[in-house]
């Protein structure tokens, strides 16, 4: 069965620097969710889409924006990064409340 | 909002021994999943069980929506269940999980 896919799997990147994600969720499914996992840390939900509209929104920094396009796929990106936003980034993708599927993730290294 | 509380944070047992891990909720939720992150860090899908009780192999699971807790089984363990176990609650408009518990099976 088709899951969520999730690129880059690794990325590093410099202080200051720009970054994109990209998720592509299981087919059919209407809802995106983006979350960010720190070292030691429990996934702390970031934002949201449903059928490519912002549904909900967490504790994401103003530095970090997100889109869902009209084929479905999502791009988190985010501007001026810091140490501190070193994480295991997860997209995951859900039909209404249903069972979430989580991609592998992308764990992104500031340097 | 909704606090999620998961018990007990860490947990050490030889291979082939039993366990049983909780996850309180302080409302009321629409769904509630079990999520094993093995420790390549991916998040791998347990059980979907807003209420009841589901069994998968030596893995089971059961929640009292009513009383706002669920517990997952974890029976004849083995080295590969090692990992941290999150229990994830719908709520709102997202789901919200719980601090995890970090399990270490020893051979």
């Amino acid at each position: 069965a088709a899951g969520v896919i999730q690129s880059p799997r690794h990325l590093i990147k410099e202080k200051r620097e720009t970054a994109t994600l990209k998720c592509y969720p299981i087919p059919r499914h209407d809802t995106v969710y983006w979350y960010q996992q720190g070292p030691g840390q429990d996934p702390q939900f970031l934002i949201s889409f449903y059928e490519k509209m912002q549904s909900d929104k967490g504790s994401i920094p103003d530095r970090f924006s997100a889109q869902q396009f009209s084929d479905y796929h999502s791009e988190l990106n985010m501007s001026s990064l810091e140490l501190g936003d070193s994480a295991l980034y997860f997209c995951a993708s859900s039909l209404g409340a249903s069972p979430l599927h989580f991609g592998n993730g992308t764990r992104l290294t500031v340097t | 909002g909704i606090q999620v509380e998961q018990s007990p944070p860490d947990l050490i047992l030889q291979e082939g021994a039993n366990s049983t891990l909780r996850c309180n909720f302080s409302d009321s939720v629409n769904n509630l999943q079990w999520f094993h992150q093995n420790p390549w860090g991916q998040l791998i899908n347990l059980f979907y069980i807003p209420s009841g009780t589901k069994q998968n192999g030596r893995l089971s699971a059961t929640t009292v929506a009513t009383e706002r807790y669920s517990l997952l089984y974890i029976s004849s363990s083995q080295t590969t269940d090692s990992g941290v176990y999150f229990c994830a609650v719908y709520y709102g408009q997202n789901f919200v999980f719980g601090p995890g518990t970090r399990l270490s099976v020893l051979p």
